[in-house]
């Protein structure tokens, strides 16, 4: 099935540092989606990209959905002890029908932010 | 977005026992999964709930293991039966609403001595 290349595994940053991860695939995708996940709860739901190229920011965090619809991004600025956690990269993959296969996860980036 | 909450939120339980977790959702939708992530992993799709229909397992998942109900379009319950250490996870009910747009409970921790 379709994988998802989520990188890095891991980050450790200075707070107000930037950060920025990304997830590739050889698979088409319909859309991307961004989580959050912090220890004992649920993926949060940051971002939702559902064209190529479009580019959404939530607050500090940015992410695009690349043009080839293979690859996306997340990026967020002046990052605060509180961004501590893991983010997921998702997304909808193009089934040969043209519409889309379940949900796919990337491995997931965790973020450790030093005060 | 969609509110969606769990119980219990975490048990602790004997092996060769079984668990029912519930998933309530604060709206109808018509798309309902559930997942599972074990330690350190990222998720993995159990099933989708069909209302008033058989689920639908993933490859290694099968009914007996993992019994789903969804009587309603804001309901659902996922059992782990006669569970084993090895079931010891987190499991996460998730919706679809908008289009595509997936979210997810709080999760359901379990451990199994």
């Amino acid at each position: 099935g379709q994988q998802l290349n989520q990188s890095p595994q891991s980050m450790f940053i200075q707070e107000g540092e930037d950060v920025s991860m990304n997830c590739t695939s050889s698979s088409i995708f319909n859309t991307w989606l961004w989580y959050k996940q912090e220890p004992g709860e649920g993926p949060v739901l940051l971002i939702a990209l559902y064209k190529a190229g479009e580019l959404t920011s939530n607050g500090r965090l940015t992410a695009q959905f690349g043009i080839t619809r293979k690859d996306s991004f997340l990026n967020i600025s002046a990052s605060i002890p509180s961004d501590v956690g893991i983010y997921f990269c998702a997304g909808h993959p193009l089934n040969p029908q043209g519409g889309s296969e379940k949900l796919v996860f990337g491995k997931g980036t965790k973020l450790t932010v030093n005060p | 977005s969609a509110v969606i909450s769990q119980k219990p939120s975490r048990d602790i339980c004997q092996r060769g026992t079984s668990l029912t977790i519930q998933c309530q959702v604060d709206s109808q939708v018509t798309m309902m999964f559930w997942y599972r992530q074990q330690p350190g992993q990222s998720l993995t799709l159990i099933a989708t709930a069909n209302q008033g229909s058989e689920a639908t397992y993933e490859s290694g998942f099968v009914i007996d293991k993992f019994p789903i109900s969804r009587p309603n379009l804001t309901f659902s319950t996922l059992t782990v039966s006669n569970m084993s250490p090895e079931d010891s996870s987190i499991y996460l009910c998730s919706v679809v609403k908008g289009w595509e747009t997936q979210y997810f409970g709080p999760g359901t921790r379990l451990l199994v001595l």
